[in-house]
C-alpha cells in the first residue's frame, strides 16, 4: 500500500522560504521507476500542479513557478522535499504531493495523494 | 501550455440524476486524460485514467470518454457520495501537467 504525508510549517512570513517534506512508504526510488509530484491548492480554487522529480532525478517545474522552485529526493530516507522561496500571501494553499508512475509516458496519473498541508502565508 | 477548460463550473443535481461534465483541451491530447475527485477537505482522488479506464474500486455508474480535445465523465445515477468536485488533468505533455478549474456537484 503506497502512502504519502506532508510536513512543514503552517505559517510562513512574506519574502521568507518554505520548505515541504514529503515523507512516503510503499515504494522506494532505489527500486522502483517512479516520480513524486507537487500540487497545490488555494482555499476554494483549484489545483495546480507544481514540480514533480523521477526516480533518476530528472525534475520538472511549472513555467509559471520555475524560478522559486526546487524539488529534490532524498532515497534513503524515502522523502521528497520541496522549496519554495519568496512567499507572498497568494502561495496560501494547501499542498499535496502524489505518487506517479515513474517512466516518461503519457499514459501516467497522480495516485495516491497525500492528505495535505495547509500554509498560511502573512505576516 | 496546454490549458484545460471545464463546463460547467458548478451544477445541481439529485440523487439517481445522470450528470455530465466537459473537460476541453486547448490542444490534442489524444486521449491522455485522467479524472479526479475531491470532498470538501480531503485529497484529491483517481476516479479514471487514460480517457475512459476506471480506476480499482471506483463505482462503475462512474465513466469517461472522449479523445482529441473534446472529454466528458458521466455519472449514471447519482449517488449521495459523489456530491464533490470534479477535475480534470491532462498528461499529453511530459514536461508540465495541468488540471482544469474543476466542477462542483452540488444537491439540488
Amino acid at each position: 500500500q503506497i502512502t504519502l504525508k506532508e510536513s512543514g510549517p503552517t505559517l510562513v512570513k512574506p519574502t521568507q522560504t518554505l520548505t515541504l517534506t514529503c515523507t512516503f512508504s510503499g515504494f522506494s526510488f532505489s527500486t522502483n521507476a517512479v516520480s513524486v509530484g507537487w500540487i497545490r491548492q488555494p482555499p476554494g480554487k483549484a489545483l495546480e500542479w507544481l514540480a514533480l522529480i523521477y526516480w533518476n532525478d530528472d525534475k520538472r517545474y511549472s513555467p509559471s513557478l520555475k524560478n522559486r522552485l526546487t524539488i529534490t529526493k532524498d532515497t534513503s530516507k524515502n522523502q521528497v522535499v520541496l522549496t519554495m522561496t519568496n512567499m507572498d500571501p497568494l502561495d496560501t494553499a494547501t499542498y499535496y504531493c502524489a505518487h506517479r508512475l515513474g517512466d516518461y509516458s503519457a499514459t501516467n496519473w497522480f495516485d495516491p495523494w497525500g492528505q495535505g498541508t495547509l500554509v498560511t502565508v502573512s505576516s | 501550455d496546454i490549458q484545460m477548460t471545464q463546463s460547467p463550473s458548478s451544477l445541481s443535481a439529485s440523487v439517481g440524476d445522470r450528470v455530465t461534465i466537459t473537460c476541453r483541451a486547448s490542444q490534442s491530447i489524444s486521449r491522455y486524460l485522467n479524472w479526479y475527485q475531491q470532498k470538501p477537505g480531503k485529497a484529491p482522488k483517481l476516479l479514471i485514467y487514460a480517457a475512459s479506464s476506471l480506476q480499482s474500486g471506483v463505482p462503475s455508474r462512474f465513466s469517461g470518454s472522449g479523445s482529441g480535445t473534446d472529454f466528458t465523465l458521466t455519472i449514471s445515477s447519482l449517488q449521495p457520495e459523489d456530491f464533490a468536485t470534479y477535475y480534470c488533468q491532462q498528461s499529453y505533455s511530459t514536461l508540465t501537467w495541468t488540471f482544469g478549474q474543476g466542477t462542483k456537484v452540488e444537491m439540488k
